[in-house]
């Protein structure tokens, strides 16, 4: 079994529903990521968590909302999609010296 | 300006071509650096750390220049299988220098080798 788990790896959504992505790890580890990768702009941060009480924003975070149910699960949830929210999505674990694991990915379509 | 800015390329070199891409960050305080490798349509995985005395891994080299605040990475002798995307990563700093750990991605450098 992979370290890191995203679920579900491909899906095709409309415009205004909600979505949500899912990740858990075996790691153990305390801190993980939401990603967004879109060509020619490389990776972006979504939110990031150091801990179950502890949620952060990163840098387009609009749009988008998280919930760390337990160390192992972190979960990204569009409210209501729009097509520009199309892209491959990341979740990442970060262990010692800040070195991040990433899960496969989950490519989102919006129509 | 971006936080972390790589030269997106494409390269294009032949088998056996030594190539060099170089990355600039933004933030002085930045204390952690790395390069990961990224295959069409998967995820990122480290390739290496850089340390601030340099440091080779096989055919790759990585260097850190903190005083022009770019790093690079250098591979030699390249093979096909190096064909890939490559992505400067450096960790930002919060206030009063403390690391939050949260790490910043350049755009990544495409690769491709031919033979």
């Amino acid at each position: 079994d992979a370290d890191v788990t995203q679920t579900p790896r491909n899906r095709i959504t409309k415009t205004g529903k909600r979505i949500m992505l899912e990740c858990s790890q075996t790691k153990g580890h305390d801190r993980m990521y939401w990603y967004r990768q879109d060509p020619g702009l490389g990776l972006r941060l979504i939110y990031y968590s150091f801990d179950v009480k502890d949620i952060n924003k990163g840098e387009i975070s609009d749009g988008y909302s998280v919930s760390r149910q337990a160390q192992a699960k972190f979960s990204l949830s569009l409210e209501s999609a729009i097509p520009n929210q199309t892209a491959l999505y990341f979740c990442a674990t970060q262990g010692g010296a800040n070195v991040l694991t990433f899960g496969a990915g989950s490519r989102l379509t919006v129509l | 300006r971006k936080e972390v800015e790589q030269d997106p390329g494409p390269f294009n070199v032949p088998e056996g071509a030594t190539v060099a891409f170089n990355c600039t960050y933004s933030n002085s305080a930045s204390q952690s650096f790395f390069w990961y490798r990224q295959d069409c349509r998967k995820e990122p995985k480290l390739l290496m750390s850089v340390y601030s005395s340099g440091n080779e891994d096989g055919r790759f080299t990585a260097q850190l220049n903190r005083a022009s605040q770019y790093i690079s990475l250098l591979i030699r002798d390249s093979k096909l299988s190096d064909s890939a995307t490559y992505l400067c990563v450096v960790n930002s700093i919060g206030a009063g220098g403390t690391s939050y750990g949260k790490l910043t991605f350049g755009q990544g450098t495409i690769l491709t080798v031919h033979p």
